[in-house]
């Protein structure tokens, strides 16, 4: 299995440009989320899923838009770039929330400039 | 997270060396979940405590989870450099709206040969 794929790895992005950043995973996992990974700010909640069809903010959703039409896609969409939205991005995904084992991908490490 | 801190921030050990990371809550806590990202990856899940007294182990890892000082502790054993990245606790808050599964800061370790 491949576990959570993230693509792309990596991405510079001029201000006001959009983007989406695209994560999926093969374990046919109902909970997906996203987290942005900032130094001194730990991990934060972007968006979070838990089904097809079905999503919800989590501590930092300004900014960005997620859909979840499909169990195995979760991709997290940019509206209009801004430097404040530099970080490493990271997609997880597992069976029924992350108050259980949660599967990470390898990161999507953005700059805006 | 304020929820959630760890201590301490940073580690260096000479191999072989024993070692303790510790993480506390400051609110009630309703699982203790540990994982461990190397350097530019992803979040790899390590073990999950939910029993007030619970001890787990994986291979020279080992956790427990005090829940009457809301505090869980790593305990790594004969430290190898394949230990070596940040570990972070995460706890689930139901109660907290947006952001129900927090973590912590992490904790850096190195382990020099």
């Amino acid at each position: 299995n491949a576990g959570v794929t993230q693509t792309p790895k990596f991405q510079v992005l001029k201000t006001g440009q959009s983007m989406t950043l695209q994560c999926a995973q093969d374990m046919n996992h109902e909970y997906m989320s996203w987290y942005r990974q900032d130094p001194g700010m730990g991990l934060r909640l972007i968006h979070y899923s838990v089904g097809a069809g079905i999503t919800d903010q989590g501590e930092v959703p300004n900014g960005y838009n997620v859909s979840r039409s499909t169990t195995e896609d979760f991709p997290l969409r940019l509206l209009s770039a801004a430097p404040s939205q530099t970080s490493v991005y990271f997609c997880a995904s597992s069976y029924s929330g992350l108050n259980t084992e949660a599967f990470f991908g390898q990161g999507t490490r953005l700059t805006v400039v | 997270s304020q929820e959630l801190e760890q201590s301490p921030q940073s580690l260096i050990v000479q191999e072989g060396k024993n070692l303790t990371i510790n993480c506390t809550s400051s609110k009630t806590l309703y699982g203790l979940y540990w994982y461990k990202q190397k350097y530019g990856e992803g979040l790899i899940f390590l073990m999950m405590l939910q029993k007030g007294g619970e001890e787990k182990s994986h291979e020279k890892i080992t956790a427990k989870l005090d829940e009457k000082k809301q505090q869980s502790s790593l305990h790594i054993t004969a430290s190898q450099p394949s230990h070596a990245g940040i570990y972070l606790c995460g706890a689930y808050y139901p109660d907290n709206y947006g952001q129900n599964f927090v973590f912590g800061p992490g904790t850096r370790l190195s382990v020099l040969p």
